[in-house]
């Protein structure tokens, strides 16, 4: 089946450092992966959406410049948390979409846990 | 603009059946997903719909009504480890890309 993973897991920082975080498909190729962000008992926001070669479409209310993405080749796409504050510790969820075959939905990666203290 | 609604919390019993229902509205529908996700973890995909009707798959099984804005989960002979949040989700094309918007989630228990 469709694997992806997700680095690291779990991270704890400092407020006002960068964490980056890492997407890739194990044993498939994604255009198109999509970045979430899930608090406590709510649901997934998409952040944005990330193309691989082009810019990354930035959902309303997510500021692009705090939140780089990156989607260099088919099979990964990074999350990089600049200058990171106490409220963007949250539960950050990526998934690739498969570029052929099986692209009715979307593969989740295990989750990425930040905590900025 | 686009809003999907689900129950918040339900509650069932071993054995039992139960219906989780989701109603939404949105621009450029292009199908409906729905999710189970164990706290801490990561959504698992249950079910796909982009035809109006019921799709089965053992135990799940997922309706749509495109007309009405309409779907259902139905999970049957409930077991204990189905205690989780069950998330529906609407992928649309509005924008020329897919996007998937998530409903806010259902925790349902399942008690013994």
């Amino acid at each position: 089946g469709a694997v992806v993973s997700q680095h690291p897991s779990r991270v704890i920082c400092k407020s006002g450092t960068s964490v980056k975080i890492e997407c890739r498909s194990l044993d498939f190729q994604a255009t198109t992966m999509f970045w979430y962000r899930q608090f406590p008992k709510q649901s997934l926001m998409l952040m944005a959406t990330s193309n691989e070669g082009s810019k990354a479409t930035y959902e309303q209310g997510v500021e692009k410049d705090k939140f780089l993405i990156n989607h260099a080749s088919l099979t990964l796409s990074t999350l990089t948390v600049t200058s990171a504050h106490p409220e963007d510790s949250s539960f950050y969820i990526c998934s690739a979409r498969p570029s052929e075959g099986g692209a009715d939905t979307q593969y989740f990666g295990p989750g990425t846990r930040l905590t900025v203290l | 603009g686009q809003n999907i609604d689900q129950p918040t919390e339900m509650t069932a019993t071993e054995g039992a059946i139960v219906q989780i229902n989701c109603t939404y509205q949105t621009s450029g529908f292009n199908g409906l997903f729905w999710y189970q996700q164990h706290a801490g973890e990561a959504p698992t995909f249950l079910s796909y719909n982009v035809l109006d009707g019921l799709e089965e798959k053992g135990r799940f099984s997922s309706f749509l009504s495109r007309s009405k804005g309409y779907s259902y989960l139905l999970l049957k002979e409930l077991q204990m480890k189905d205690s989780a949040s069950y998330l529906c989700a609407v992928r649309n094309d509005a924008s020329g890309t897919y996007k998937y918007i998530f409903g806010t989630g259902t925790r349902l228990k399942v008690l013994a």
